[in-house]
């Protein structure tokens, strides 16, 4: 759904642990699920998808899960990395990869 | 894998004038771009939806004769924000579909274009 805020949400991980960040979405119609990786002063990055007839997919240390029922989406990072260190935002589309709209997004931070 | 550029990457620019943002797709042909406004510690929010030979199509609160969109090629959309004030200051993104890939395909991010308008 609509995003709106004046912060982010932040989740801090010490370095090797596993991150899992979680994502609420609106629009029960929704049928394409992406999650992306922003770093400061650049372009959202894709990490991986899912479409809503799976409810998990894996991909190289992320893995995504999708609950229909109750409209949530999660990112787990295996391992997590300082590099990994970011803004993860989630994004819905109907109709596969048209109009996307965008969660709120959370600020992953590794700690050494 | 799919390249997108924007062009320029930032931009300074005094209130009231015109400012031109191009969005680039390097490696494969997009029918469809999108254009998407970032403000600082906030999501991306969808501006419009740029089809090739064809009139954008705006969201809801979005000027159209503000924010021009010109998609004259199938590998370059331009966004020029009009008669610029400090608050349309922002970070702009722009996004491409590969159509070859399919109707569940990724949109390939550009990497922004920083605007800051005095």
């Amino acid at each position: 759904g609509e995003s709106v805020g004046l912060h982010l949400p932040t989740l801090s991980v010490q370095e090797g642990d596993n991150s899992i960040i979680n994502c609420a979405y609106s629009n029960s119609a929704s049928d394409y699920f992406i999650w992306y990786k922003q770093e400061s002063g650049k372009g959202p990055q894709f990490i991986i998808d899912i479409r809503s007839n799976m409810d998990k997919r894996q991909g190289q240390r992320v893995t995504v899960l999708l609950n229909k029922t109750v409209k949530h989406l999660s990112l787990q990072i295996a391992a997590t990395q300082p590099g990994d260190s970011a803004v993860y935002f989630c994004a819905e589309s109907t109709g596969g990869g048209n109009k996307l709209t965008f969660g709120t997004g959370t600020q992953l931070k590794v700690e050494l | 894998g799919a390249v997108v550029s924007q062009h320029p990457s930032w931009v300074i620019c005094k209130s009231g004038t015109s400012v031109k943002i191009e969005c680039r797709s390097l490696d494969f042909q997009a029918t469809t771009m999108f254009w998407y406004r970032q403000f600082p510690k906030q999501s991306l929010m969808l501006m419009a939806t740029s089809n090739e030979g064809s009139k954008a199509t705006y969201e809801q609160g979005v000027e159209k004769d503000k924010f021009l969109i010109n998609h004259a090629s199938l590998t370059l959309s331009t966004l020029t924000v009009t008669s610029a004030h400090p608050e349309d200051s922002s970070f702009y993104i722009c996004s491409a579909r590969d159509p070859s890939g399919g109707a569940y395909n990724e949109q390939f991010f550009g990497p922004g274009t920083r605007l800051t308008v005095l």
